[in-house]
């Protein structure tokens, strides 16, 4: 199984202010996918990019794919203070097992 | 639909005794996993059932633990005996495909060994 692995550990920036997170991964993946973790709570899925997709939206988040690098970045615009929490991206491998590994993750804080 | 449920929230218990973590995944989801959360490790998976039955339980830390789906509404995850070194947020999570698909976390049962 592969685990992604989250870049920088720990982020604070000022609210309105846009936040970048990175994920590295090792092997070929058939897609990527961004959790977020709110303190005291289960993971809750952000996002889906798949391994023919180079970037996707959802409201605030931008994810980018370079399957070359092997590499994901997260980027949260105008960010809100309740954007504050863990971020976790999970590579789903080709051909391995039917599991996620999650990461350490990257702790984001939003200062109001 | 009401999401994954588990219960107890919160459990306190003291070293030695039997602890069991209840989970009812997601109706009509056919994965169930279990996860343990510490600061230290992180995130592990421990188990995970494909239509009731166990799949991958490299994960479960040693013999005192030990996880059944007697059904697709209903797993548990037992410790027995309990350690300190046991707790941990321990969360259960189900998904429609393994593989491909998203996986839904349930609160979580934040679990304390004294």
């Amino acid at each position: 199984s592969q685990q992604g692995e989250e870049d920088p550990q720990a982020l604070s920036i000022q609210e309105g202010e846009n936040a970048t997170m990175n994920c590295s991964y090792k092997t070929s993946i058939n897609n990527l996918q961004w959790y977020r973790q709110n303190s005291g709570r289960g993971l809750v899925h952000l996002i889906l990019i798949r391994s023919n997709e180079r970037e996707k939206h959802s409201g605030r988040l931008r994810v980018t794919l370079d399957t070359s690098k092997k590499s994901s970045s997260l980027l949260i615009t105008a960010s809100r203070a309740a954007d504050t929490a863990s971020y976790f991206c999970a590579p789903n491998p080709q051909g391995g097992s039917e599991k996620l590994v999650f990461g350490k993750g990257t702790k984001l804080t939003v200062n109001p | 639909d009401a999401g994954v449920i588990q219960s107890p929230r919160h459990e306190v218990t003291e070293m030695g005794q039997e602890v069991t973590l209840r989970c009812k995944p997601i109706s009509g989801h056919d994965y169930l996993f279990w996860y343990r959360q510490t600061m230290m490790r992180g995130l592990e998976l421990l188990i995970y059932f494909n239509n009731n039955v166990p799949i991958d339980d490299s994960g479960m830390p040693e013999d005192r633990f030990s996880a059944k789906m007697p059904n697709a509404s209903f797993s548990t995850l037992k410790i027995q005996p309990s350690e300190p070194r046991d707790s941990a947020v321990y969360f259960c999570a189900s998904s429609l495909l393994a593989r491909t698909d998203t996986q839904y976390f349930g609160p979580g049962t934040r679990l304390t060994v004294l």
